[in-house]
Protein backbone atom coordinates (compact mmCIF):
# COMPACT_ATOMS: atom_id res chain seq x y z
CA UNK A 1 0.00 0.00 0.00
CA UNK A 2 0.94 3.36 -0.57
CA UNK A 3 2.26 5.43 2.29
CA UNK A 4 3.78 8.57 3.47
CA UNK A 5 5.93 9.56 6.06
CA UNK A 6 6.37 12.46 7.56
CA UNK A 7 9.07 12.47 10.84
CA UNK A 8 9.23 15.56 12.02
CA UNK A 9 5.79 16.45 14.04
CA UNK A 10 7.59 20.57 14.78
CA UNK A 11 10.07 22.74 13.92
CA UNK A 12 11.66 25.77 14.77
CA UNK A 13 13.32 28.47 12.27
CA UNK A 14 14.38 31.64 12.69
CA UNK A 15 12.99 34.56 10.54
CA UNK A 16 14.40 34.84 7.02
CA UNK A 17 16.27 31.38 7.14
CA UNK A 18 16.03 28.45 4.80
CA UNK A 19 14.33 25.33 5.97
CA UNK A 20 13.56 21.66 4.92
CA UNK A 21 10.38 19.53 6.02
CA UNK A 22 11.40 16.00 4.97
CA UNK A 23 8.63 13.54 3.07
CA UNK A 24 9.40 10.15 2.51
CA UNK A 25 6.99 8.07 0.20
CA UNK A 26 6.33 4.07 -0.42
CA UNK A 27 4.98 3.35 -3.95
CA UNK A 28 5.36 0.22 -6.04
CA UNK A 29 3.81 2.66 -8.69
CA UNK A 30 5.70 3.96 -11.78
CA UNK A 31 3.58 7.40 -12.08
CA UNK A 32 2.95 9.14 -9.36
CA UNK A 33 2.92 12.87 -8.14
CA UNK A 34 3.08 14.32 -4.90
CA UNK A 35 2.52 17.47 -3.40
CA UNK A 36 2.36 20.05 -0.40
CA UNK A 37 0.05 21.53 1.35
CA UNK A 38 0.06 24.11 4.36
CA UNK A 39 -2.55 24.41 6.66
CA UNK A 40 -2.57 28.09 8.69
CA UNK A 41 -4.29 27.52 11.92
CA UNK A 42 -7.41 28.92 10.39
CA UNK A 43 -7.72 25.51 9.01
CA UNK A 44 -8.00 25.96 5.25
CA UNK A 45 -5.52 23.60 2.68
CA UNK A 46 -3.24 25.49 0.94
CA UNK A 47 -1.36 23.90 -2.35
CA UNK A 48 1.83 25.01 -2.50
CA UNK A 49 3.89 22.61 -4.72
CA UNK A 50 4.00 19.55 -6.65
CA UNK A 51 6.33 17.09 -8.18
CA UNK A 52 5.18 14.59 -10.92
CA UNK A 53 7.26 11.34 -10.35
CA UNK A 54 8.37 11.43 -14.50
CA UNK A 55 9.31 15.38 -14.16
CA UNK A 56 13.12 15.89 -14.51
CA UNK A 57 13.64 18.81 -12.47
CA UNK A 58 12.94 19.42 -9.18
CA UNK A 59 9.31 21.68 -8.55
CA UNK A 60 9.92 25.07 -7.53
CA UNK A 61 7.57 28.01 -7.00
CA UNK A 62 8.51 31.34 -5.49
CA UNK A 63 10.03 30.44 -2.25
CA UNK A 64 9.37 26.67 -2.08
CA UNK A 65 11.31 24.09 -3.89
CA UNK A 66 10.70 20.24 -3.84
CA UNK A 67 14.14 18.12 -3.40
CA UNK A 68 12.85 15.25 -5.34
CA UNK A 69 15.46 12.16 -4.88
CA UNK A 70 13.11 9.63 -6.82
CA UNK A 71 15.66 6.37 -5.58
CA UNK A 72 15.16 7.52 -2.28
CA UNK A 73 11.80 7.71 -2.32
CA UNK A 74 11.89 11.54 -0.82
CA UNK A 75 10.21 14.78 -1.55
CA UNK A 76 11.64 17.23 0.48
CA UNK A 77 9.87 21.18 0.67
CA UNK A 78 12.42 23.60 1.48
CA UNK A 79 11.34 26.92 2.24
CA UNK A 80 13.62 29.79 1.76
CA UNK A 81 13.77 32.99 3.56
CA UNK A 82 11.05 31.79 6.09
CA UNK A 83 8.50 34.65 6.92
CA UNK A 84 5.98 34.58 10.67
CA UNK A 85 3.62 33.76 7.79
CA UNK A 86 4.98 31.11 7.25
CA UNK A 87 4.00 29.37 10.60
CA UNK A 88 1.68 26.85 9.97
CA UNK A 89 1.51 23.02 9.57
CA UNK A 90 2.87 21.37 6.43
CA UNK A 91 1.55 18.25 4.63
CA UNK A 92 2.90 15.79 2.13
CA UNK A 93 0.67 14.04 0.12
CA UNK A 94 0.95 11.59 -2.73
CA UNK A 95 -1.95 10.77 -5.88
CA UNK A 96 -2.88 7.13 -5.24
CA UNK A 97 -4.31 5.53 -8.06
CA UNK A 98 -4.94 6.11 -11.88
CA UNK A 99 -6.72 7.16 -14.42
CA UNK A 100 -9.73 9.28 -13.39
CA UNK A 101 -8.88 8.43 -9.22
CA UNK A 102 -7.26 10.88 -8.28
CA UNK A 103 -7.15 10.30 -4.37
CA UNK A 104 -4.84 11.79 -2.38
CA UNK A 105 -3.09 10.39 0.82
CA UNK A 106 -1.75 12.35 3.58
CA UNK A 107 1.32 12.30 6.01
CA UNK A 108 0.80 13.33 9.39
CA UNK A 109 2.26 16.92 8.66
CA UNK A 110 5.12 19.04 10.18
CA UNK A 111 4.28 21.84 12.28
CA UNK A 112 6.84 24.88 11.61
CA UNK A 113 7.25 27.71 13.83
CA UNK A 114 9.08 30.53 12.72
CA UNK A 115 10.52 32.69 14.93
CA UNK A 116 11.26 36.50 14.97
CA UNK B 1 -8.71 31.41 -2.08
CA UNK B 2 -8.93 28.81 -3.86
CA UNK B 3 -12.62 28.99 -5.59
CA UNK B 4 -14.22 26.23 -3.93
CA UNK B 5 -16.78 26.36 -1.52
CA UNK B 6 -18.05 24.90 1.39
CA UNK B 7 -21.18 25.85 3.66
CA UNK B 8 -21.77 26.26 6.35
CA UNK B 9 -18.53 26.46 8.12
CA UNK B 10 -19.19 25.70 11.51
CA UNK B 11 -21.91 22.96 12.67
CA UNK B 12 -23.16 22.16 15.52
CA UNK B 13 -25.16 18.88 16.48
CA UNK B 14 -26.14 16.20 19.06
CA UNK B 15 -25.76 12.35 18.59
CA UNK B 16 -27.84 10.78 16.13
CA UNK B 17 -28.70 13.39 14.53
CA UNK B 18 -27.89 13.43 10.75
CA UNK B 19 -26.22 16.76 8.74
CA UNK B 20 -25.91 17.97 5.39
CA UNK B 21 -22.80 19.35 4.11
CA UNK B 22 -22.30 21.25 0.99
CA UNK B 23 -19.47 22.28 -1.45
CA UNK B 24 -19.17 23.76 -4.84
CA UNK B 25 -16.41 23.38 -7.03
CA UNK B 26 -13.93 25.58 -9.23
CA UNK B 27 -15.69 27.01 -12.15
CA UNK B 28 -15.05 24.04 -14.84
CA UNK B 29 -13.63 21.42 -12.66
CA UNK B 30 -15.71 18.10 -12.74
CA UNK B 31 -14.11 16.13 -9.84
CA UNK B 32 -15.32 16.71 -6.31
CA UNK B 33 -13.26 14.71 -3.37
CA UNK B 34 -14.09 14.84 0.41
CA UNK B 35 -11.97 14.47 3.02
CA UNK B 36 -12.39 14.27 6.76
CA UNK B 37 -9.68 15.63 9.72
CA UNK B 38 -9.74 14.09 12.44
CA UNK B 39 -7.06 14.50 15.59
CA UNK B 40 -7.14 10.78 15.40
CA UNK B 41 -7.15 9.67 12.08
CA UNK B 42 -5.38 12.79 10.20
CA UNK B 43 -6.50 13.43 6.77
CA UNK B 44 -8.54 10.59 5.37
CA UNK B 45 -9.84 10.14 1.81
CA UNK B 46 -13.61 9.86 2.08
CA UNK B 47 -14.93 9.76 -1.82
CA UNK B 48 -14.57 11.07 -5.28
CA UNK B 49 -17.00 11.93 -7.83
CA UNK B 50 -16.29 13.00 -11.46
CA UNK B 51 -19.70 13.99 -13.60
CA UNK B 52 -21.90 13.06 -11.30
CA UNK B 53 -20.73 9.58 -11.00
CA UNK B 54 -18.58 8.05 -7.99
CA UNK B 55 -15.29 7.34 -8.91
CA UNK B 56 -13.48 6.00 -6.15
CA UNK B 57 -13.89 5.61 -2.16
CA UNK B 58 -11.70 5.33 0.42
CA UNK B 59 -12.68 4.77 4.45
CA UNK B 60 -16.15 6.35 4.33
CA UNK B 61 -18.76 4.71 6.83
CA UNK B 62 -21.73 3.79 6.05
CA UNK B 63 -23.49 6.19 7.60
CA UNK B 64 -22.18 8.15 4.80
CA UNK B 65 -23.18 9.25 1.88
CA UNK B 66 -22.70 11.48 -0.99
CA UNK B 67 -23.77 12.58 -4.30
CA UNK B 68 -22.52 14.88 -6.99
CA UNK B 69 -25.72 17.08 -8.99
CA UNK B 70 -26.00 17.90 -12.25
CA UNK B 71 -24.28 21.61 -11.33
CA UNK B 72 -21.06 19.53 -10.42
CA UNK B 73 -21.87 20.77 -6.48
CA UNK B 74 -21.75 17.49 -4.12
CA UNK B 75 -23.20 17.13 -0.90
CA UNK B 76 -22.03 15.17 2.18
CA UNK B 77 -24.80 13.71 4.25
CA UNK B 78 -23.93 12.06 7.80
CA UNK B 79 -26.12 10.48 9.25
CA UNK B 80 -26.65 8.68 13.44
CA UNK B 81 -23.84 10.86 14.40
CA UNK B 82 -21.46 9.55 16.93
CA UNK B 83 -19.29 11.36 18.96
CA UNK B 84 -16.13 10.54 16.83
CA UNK B 85 -18.02 12.04 13.45
CA UNK B 86 -16.17 15.31 15.36
CA UNK B 87 -13.81 16.45 12.95
CA UNK B 88 -12.98 19.18 10.06
CA UNK B 89 -14.89 17.90 6.46
CA UNK B 90 -13.00 19.17 3.43
CA UNK B 91 -14.30 19.40 -0.04
CA UNK B 92 -11.76 19.85 -2.96
CA UNK B 93 -11.88 20.13 -6.69
CA UNK B 94 -9.53 19.35 -9.60
CA UNK B 95 -9.75 19.38 -13.47
CA UNK B 96 -10.31 16.35 -15.31
CA UNK B 97 -7.31 13.40 -14.69
CA UNK B 98 -5.26 13.09 -17.66
CA UNK B 99 -3.88 9.84 -18.33
CA UNK B 100 -0.30 9.99 -16.03
CA UNK B 101 -1.38 13.22 -14.99
CA UNK B 102 -1.71 14.11 -11.46
CA UNK B 103 -4.02 17.24 -11.40
CA UNK B 104 -3.78 19.44 -8.36
CA UNK B 105 -6.83 18.87 -5.76
CA UNK B 106 -7.71 22.70 -4.60
CA UNK B 107 -9.53 22.02 -1.08
CA UNK B 108 -12.21 24.24 -0.07
CA UNK B 109 -12.59 26.13 3.34
CA UNK B 110 -13.82 23.11 5.29
CA UNK B 111 -16.86 22.56 7.57
CA UNK B 112 -15.60 22.09 11.06
CA UNK B 113 -18.19 19.71 12.94
CA UNK B 114 -18.75 18.84 16.14
CA UNK B 115 -21.00 16.59 17.63
CA UNK B 116 -21.77 16.67 21.07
Amino acid sequence: AQKITQTQPGMFVQEKEAVTLDCTYDTSDQSYGLFWYKQPSSGEMIFLIYQGSYDEQNATEGRYSLNFQKARKSANLVISASQLGDSAMYFCAMREGGGATNKLIFGTGTLLAVQP
Amino acid sequence: DSGVTQTPKHLITATGQRVTLRCSPRSGDLSVYWYQQSLDQGLQFLIQYYNGEERAKGNILERFSAQQFPDLHSELNLSSLELGDSALYFCASSERPTRGGAKTQYFGPGTRLLVL
